[in-house]
């Protein structure tokens, strides 16, 4: 049922900005995207959402394409407490979770 | 602040047998939804109760069956327990409709033997 695409896995060096692409091409006008994380054996952790305009909060950034068919979420300056899988949900009155990207932080 | 409670951490229970899982959402929030998360796989959808009614469900047999009482908090009940069903049920809670984020507990941990 994901209506997302993400890639399987990256590595991000302490420091850097981590830049987490993901494809969402069927969204519809009134969907929302949302990024969660999850870090081993806990519940995901809401990060940010948006519907077309980028966002910004304490813990990230989300642009958003101007078609809606891409985002990217940007954590500016990972650190090794930000290792975890990252989530790209399309919400349809519920998250629709697929398999995620696994990010590693390296020291 | 509490978020979202759920009990019990821990469950192992045997084939065959009955389990409820119990969540009481964060303060404000009127809705509940239940996930099932395999064992290194993405938390999958097993359905969600505003006001009281099951208003959306995933692709989960009857044996899944739940409740939602006045003071919005929940229930997660399972019957005839299969090995496969053995995961972790994560509730996570909300206002309403899209835009608001989800808030989720930490889970049970269900083992069937």
């Amino acid at each position: 049922d994901a209506k997302t695409t993400q890639p399987t896995s990256m590595d991000c060096a302490e420091g850097r900005a981590a830049n987490l692409p993901c494809n969402h091409s069927t969204i519809s006008g009134n969907e929302y995207v949302y990024w969660y994380r999850q870090i081993h054996s806990q519940g995901p952790q809401y990060i940010i959402h948006g519907l077309k305009n980028n966002e910004t909060n304490e813990m990230a950034s989300l642009i958003i394409t101007e078609d809606r068919k891409s985002s990217t979420l940007i954590l500016p300056h990972a650190t090794l407490r930000d290792t975890a899988v990252y989530y790209c949900i399309v919400n349809d009155y519920k998250l629709s979770f697929g398999a995620g990207t696994t990010v590693t932080v390296r020291a | 602040d509490a978020g979202v409670t759920q009990s019990p951490t821990h469950l192992i229970k045997t084939r065959g047998q009955q389990v409820t899982l119990r969540c009481s959402p964060k303060s404000g929030h009127d809705t509940v939804s239940w996930y099932q998360q395999a064992l290194g796989q993405g938390p999958q959808f097993i359905f969600q109760y505003y006001e009281e009614e099951e208003r959306q469900r995933g692709n989960f047999p009857d044996r899944f069956s739940g409740h939602q009482f006045p003071n919005y908090s929940s229930e997660l009940n399972v019957n005839a327990l299969l090995l496969g069903d053995s995961a972790l049920y994560l509730c996570a809670s909300s206002l309403g409709g899209q835009g608001d984020g989800y808030t989720f507990g930490s889970g049970t941990r269900l083992t069937v033997v």
